[in-house]
């Protein structure tokens, strides 16, 4: 039972370059979620999937594109990368989305993006 | 809009002392209420978590919270800190209606020797 897996850890990209951030888990949640994390700002909610079939804007939504493939996988693309978009990203899963007696999010280890 | 103001940035605490970490929310109604710890280079974990019925807490590794609708607070304590306590702790506060977290700027805790 691996819980939240991301890859890549760690990724440089070029400003203009394009790559998907993929995220999955094996715990038969059925919301996922992507966050950005900058020094300072706290986590920030990008896009959420509540189940299968569905994704929604966060705070922080432009830039990035999201694909929830199945149950298990969730990934988000950055078409045009920008060095405002240099962060840590972070995915999650929970049970239920806002069902706060199950909603116990589960983070992954992150994903580590500089832009130049 | 939900809210969740943490007001220290950095603490730094003897180990062996004892630790509150602070936090405030804003929400109109009874909220969901969260602290989540990071340490270096990993992912969040979560500690913590009211949502209903008993105000005081308890959580995993010796952490408790106190939630107190007055004061509009939810704060992290813990009577004796140790070295492996060293890390980011986050305060998130939610709602009920299928709604999503918002995440304080976080807590950074310093243990001195």
């Amino acid at each position: 039972n691996a819980g939240v897996t991301q890859t890549p850890k760690f990724q440089v990209l070029k400003t203009g370059q394009s790559m998907t951030l993929q995220c999955a888990q094996d715990m038969n949640h059925n919301s996922m979620y992507w966050y950005r994390q900058d020094p300072g700002m706290g986590l920030r909610l990008i896009y959420y999937s509540a189940s299968e079939g569905t994704t929604d804007k966060g705070e922080v939504p432009n830039g990035y594109n999201v694909s929830r493939l199945n149950k298990r996988e969730f990934s988000l693309r950055l078409e045009s990368a920008a060095p405002s978009q240099t962060s840590v990203y972070f995915c999650a899963s929970s049970a239920v989305l806002g069902a706060p007696s199950t909603d116990t999010q589960y983070f992954g280890p992150g994903t580590r993006l500089t832009v130049l | 809009a939900q809210s969740v103001t943490q007001p220290d940035i950095h603490i730094t605490v003897s180990e062996g002392a004892s630790l509150e970490l602070r936090c405030n929310y804003s929400y109109g109604a009874t909220p969901y209420l969260f602290w989540y710890v990071q340490s270096p280079g990993q992912g969040l974990q979560l500690l913590l978590k009211y949502f209903s019925g008993d105000t005081l807490v308890q959580g995993i590794k010796g952490f408790e919270a106190e939630f107190k609708r007055s004061q509009s607070s939810f704060n992290l304590r813990k009577p004796s800190v140790h070295w492996s306590d060293a890390a980011e702790y986050f305060c998130a506060v939610g709602n009920s209606g299928y709604s999503t977290l918002t995440f304080g700027k976080g807590t950074m805790l310093l243990v001195s020797p």
